[in-house]
């Protein structure tokens, strides 16, 4: 059993939609949880962290994490075909540094 | 220019090659890293290194070495490449942790593809 979980759709939305991307995990361990945005032929970068359960929001993206469920969410609201782009949830235990476990990183395209 | 700077950016060799990749950062950070990314897997950490005297082993490392010549300077090294070595391969760097908040960004370079056929 993978450690992190993660649909890698694609997924096609129109301009506007909600759009919900989902991890899970299998290791309580894991402390920090993190996604990371990757446009085509680009690195990924750092997109939003948390530390702990509950939601933190930035902006029209709002991340979520239950860890009683080992269960990680991004939300997208009004999502824009800027957004399209692949979507890795990435998580570490504490003072791993960069270490990071990836999910499979789910492929979302906005449609205007 | 790029922060994290990868070369080559695409290479096709053949089996059984010798295959260096280099990366270079302008970041000042300690930490650099060397990840292998493939469809339906995601992106696996290979090799990584908290300072220069500091070599460590990652997730998939078999078949893989590394050289840290400086702060600034990680290559990772195909001895004798073979065809599922064909990725994409990103090295990032990070900070050292100042609290928690650093322990989970990663910079990446744009990625070096290779194709071993």
């Amino acid at each position: 059993q993978k450690e992190v979980e993660q649909d890698p759709g694609p997924l096609s939305v129109p301009e506007g939609a909600i759009v919900s991307l989902n991890c899970t995990y299998s290791n309580s361990a894991f402390q920090y949880f993190m996604w990371y945005r990757q446009y085509s032929r680009k690195g990924p970068e750092l997109l939003m962290y948390t530390y702990s359960s509950g939601n933190k929001e930035d902006g029209r993206f709002t991340a979520q994490v239950d860890k009683s469920s080992k269960y990680i969410s991004l939300f997208i609201r009004d999502s824009q075909p800027s957004d399209s782009a692949t979507y890795l949830c990435a998580l570490s235990h504490y003072n791993q540094g960069g270490k990071l476990i990836f999910g499979q990183g789910t492929e979302l395209s906005v449609k205007p | 220019d790029a922060d994290v700077t990868q070369t080559p950016r695409n290479r096709i060799t053949k089996t059984g090659k010798r295959i260096m990749l280099e990366c270079s950062q302008t970041k000042g950070h300690d930490r650099m890293y060397w990840y292998r990314q493939d469809p339906g897997l995601g992106l696996r950490l290979i090799y990584y290194s908290f300072d220069v005297k500091d070599i460590n082993k990652g997730e998939i490392s078999d078949g893989y070495s590394v050289s840290r010549q400086a702060q600034a300077k990680f290559s990772l090294s195909l001895e004798s490449a073979i065809p599922n070595q064909t990725a994409l391969y990103f090295c990032a760097t990070s900070p050292r942790p100042s609290g928690w908040i650093g322990t989970g960004e990663l910079f990446f370079g744009e990625g070096s593809r290779l194709t071993v056929l």
